[in-house]
């Protein structure tokens, strides 16, 4: 059971460039998230899925967009790169909205 | 604005005694209180969940919660190294949505051998 999983786990961007994070859960569950981790800012929310079929946006959404592909998939998309966007990446997936469970991360750095 | 409030630390404690971690929160229609364990470069872990007033045990682990107060706690006993990481406290500040959790910036927590 291989849980939350995240690809790429690492990457380096320069400035401008777009990317998409990729996330796929197997736990047949229903709530997906996008949170970036900063040094003394904790985990702050970008975009969430709270079923199939919906996004909604999070603390910090601005340079991103998100597509819920299906059931199973939730991708973060940045469009244009820029240093601000360097942090550390997690989905997390949710059956009820309560106990998440998260991926590996993805450690983003944006020069 | 909704917060959930962690002392950053470090927090030192002596291998084999009690550890204990605070959280506070602001919003009073939260139902659901979770700690979760992050070890460094490593994603974060759930250990505990706490729905009701009260303690809750789960091995050398207790969550306790106080809705009044507005005040969650983890207890670790008998603390070993392999203990030593940060401590994130997450609310689900929406009274039960799946509109995501609101994390601490987590507790630093360092057992001393």
């Amino acid at each position: 059971n291989a849980g939350v999983t995240q690809t790429p786990k690492f990457q380096v961007l320069k400035t401008g460039q777009s990317m998409t994070l990729q996330c796929a859960q197997d736990m047949n569950h229903n709530s997906m998230y996008w949170y970036r981790q900063d040094p003394g800012m904790g985990l702050r929310l970008i975009y969430y899925s709270a079923s199939e079929g919906t996004t909604d946006k999070g603390e910090v959404p601005n340079g991103y967009n998100v597509s819920r592909l299906n059931k199973r998939e939730f991708s973060l998309r940045l469009e244009s790169a820029a240093p601000s966007q360097t942090s550390v990446y997690f989905c997390a997936s949710s059956l009820t909205g309560d106990e998440a469970f998260f991926g590996q991360g993805t450690r983003l750095t944006v020069v | 604005q909704k917060e959930v409030e962690q002392n950053s630390g470090p927090l030192s404690v002596p291998e084999g005694a009690i550890a204990s971690l605070n959280c506070t929160y602001s919003d009073r229609v939260s139902q659901s209180f979770f700690w979760y364990r992050q070890y460094s470069g490593k994603s974060p872990e759930l250990i505990m969940s706490i729905y009701s007033n009260g303690d809750k045990e789960d091995g050398r682990f207790t969550a306790q919660l106080n809705k009044a107060s507005q005040y969650v706690s983890l207890l670790i006993r008998d603390s070993q190294p392999s203990d030593s990481a940060t401590y994130l406290c997450a609310v689900n500040l929406s009274g039960g949505g799946a509109d995501g959790l609101t994390f601490g910036k987590g507790t630093h927590l360092i057992i001393q051998p």
